[in-house]
């Protein structure tokens, strides 16, 4: 069974830092693309950011680019989401996502989710 | 990037019968649209990829038409597990995006 598992969410004070990691279990970690998605309270879905398989390419929404960095450790099995300059508007449920298809089969849309994160940004 | 606008906001439905929902893409994205189905404190679950496959273990009440700029999510015989918010994604063009959702509530 696809299995991922987010941490390190929590309350951090504007302008502060925060890592999410998520721990991916049950598949070949090493064939598929992630992604960060969040929602803040009683919103809709945001995409923010994307990272390849070697964690040599990334993408990110234009919201989170330059504070947001998105990374892997295949040896870890591991996907982060490294959060600096955090604002109230960052308050949200942060969801690590993967692709439904490994990249051989064509990648496929965002298809397993985590069951997410909480992320409070105040003072 | 993309916009996605989904209609209507909120659909209220009894159980039995069929539901419709609508996205529409602001430049063409071929089929590479998804729908998602979120309950309350739950994490989305993708019910159809590339506009009209089913993932794997959704009910086949569930189906997806369309292409290029306009997509609809039927939902043939609504169950009482259906009532939902459902959102539509867009794969096409980075940043990947998602509609506002439709909410599917119980009249």
């Amino acid at each position: 069974d696809v299995q991922l598992e987010e941490s390190g969410g929590g309350l951090v004070q504007p302008g502060g830092s925060l890592r999410l990691s998520c721990t991916a279990s049950g598949f070949n970690f090493l064939k598929y693309w992630f992604h960060w998605v969040r929602q803040a309270p009683g919103k809709g879905l945001v995409w923010l950011a994307r990272v390849n398989t070697e964690g040599s390419s990334t993408t990110y929404a234009d919201s989170v680019k330059g504070r947001f960095t998105i990374s892997r450790d295949n040896a870890k099995n591991t996907l982060y989401l490294q959060m600096n300059s955090l604002r109230a508007e960052d308050t949200a449920v942060y969801y690590c996502v993967r692709d439904l298809f490994d990249v051989l089969t064509g990648r496929g849309p965002p298809g397993y989710w985590g069951q997410g994160a909480l992320v409070t940004v105040s003072a | 990037e993309v916009v996605l606008t989904q209609s209507p906001a909120t659909l209220s439905l009894s159980p039995g019968e069929s539901a419709t929902l609508s996205c529409r893409a602001s430049e063409s994205i071929s089929s590479f649209l998804a729908w998602y189905q979120q309950k309350p404190g739950q994490a989305p679950r993708l019910l159809i990829y590339d506009a009209s496959n089913r993932a794997t273990g959704i009910p086949a009440r569930f189906s997806g038409s369309g292409s290029e700029t306009d997509f609809i999510l039927t939902i043939s015989s609504l169950e009482p597990e259906d009532f939902a918010v459902y959102y539509c994604q867009q794969r096409s063009v980075w940043p990947l995006t998602f509609g506002g959702g439709t909410k599917v509530e119980m009249k």
